[in-house]
């Protein structure tokens, strides 16, 4: 595998928190993903990255920011945290012709 | 935007049973992957397709690219209990390297 960590897999915070999500890899793969996956809306793109300090929205950036200042760690802020941000959250990385590797994935819970 | 459309959304059958899964779109993708989910952990690819009209097999898995390369379909062959998971589509449109998913067909094979 591509060798990705989420931390924290669980998280519970409060509305109007900031919390920070990281995505770590070991195979310095250049574009690295954050998506979302709630029921009935399957996977969703937030942001993603395609280098160091590049990066671009998704479908569903607003609330979101992202920064990517090493080629292994892709940071996903909630700059203050609401309900409709509970969700689950992934992180993947392209690995060329082997296509995309996806992480474990982080619970986060907005009370 | 493009969008995929999967089918069946959920899908409970006897093991030994044969099913199809549809992944639909109006958008032309430069490939189309299969992702399995189990829960807790991120999706895992299977395969991805590449050429219209492409057959790419798996063991009792069939996976079929559109000539259009507008959809794909994903066929089971006896299905067993171990293929309970999430099943996903997902297209690459090339716009960089950015994967759009259907919203996934939940399958369940009950001994």
């Amino acid at each position: 595998d591509a060798g990705i960590t989420q931390s924290p897999r669980h998280k519970v915070t409060e509305t109007g928190t900031p919390v920070t999500l990281r995505c770590h890899q070991t195979e310095n793969h250049r574009y690295m993903y954050w998506y979302r996956q709630d029921p009935g809306h399957g996977l969703r793109l937030i942001h993603y990255s395609y280098g160091v300090k590049d990066t671009d929205k998704g479908e569903v950036s607003d609330g979101y920011s992202v920064s990517r200042s090493k080629t292994e760690d892709f940071l996903l802020t909630l700059e203050s945290a609401t309900s409709s941000q509970t969700s689950v959250y992934f992180c993947a990385v392209l690995r060329g012709a082997y296509g995309y590797t996806f992480g474990s994935g982080t619970r986060l819970t907005v009370v | 935007t493009q969008l995929l459309e999967q089918s069946p959304q959920f899908l409970s059958i006897q093991e030994g049973e044969n099913l199809t899964v549809y992944c639909n779109s109006s958008s032309v993708f430069s490939s189309l992957q299969w992702y399995r989910q189990e829960p807790g952990e991120g999706p895992v690819l299977l395969v991805t397709v590449v050429t219209g009209g492409e057959v790419k097999k798996l063991k009792r898995l069939t996976f079929q690219f559109g000539d259009a390369r507008k959809d794909s379909s994903l066929h089971i062959t006896a299905a067993q209990p171990g293929d309970t998971g999430l099943y996903l589509c997902a297209g690459d449109g090339n716009a960089g390297n950015m994967l759009t998913f259907g919203g996934g067909t939940r399958l369940m094979v009950k001994p």
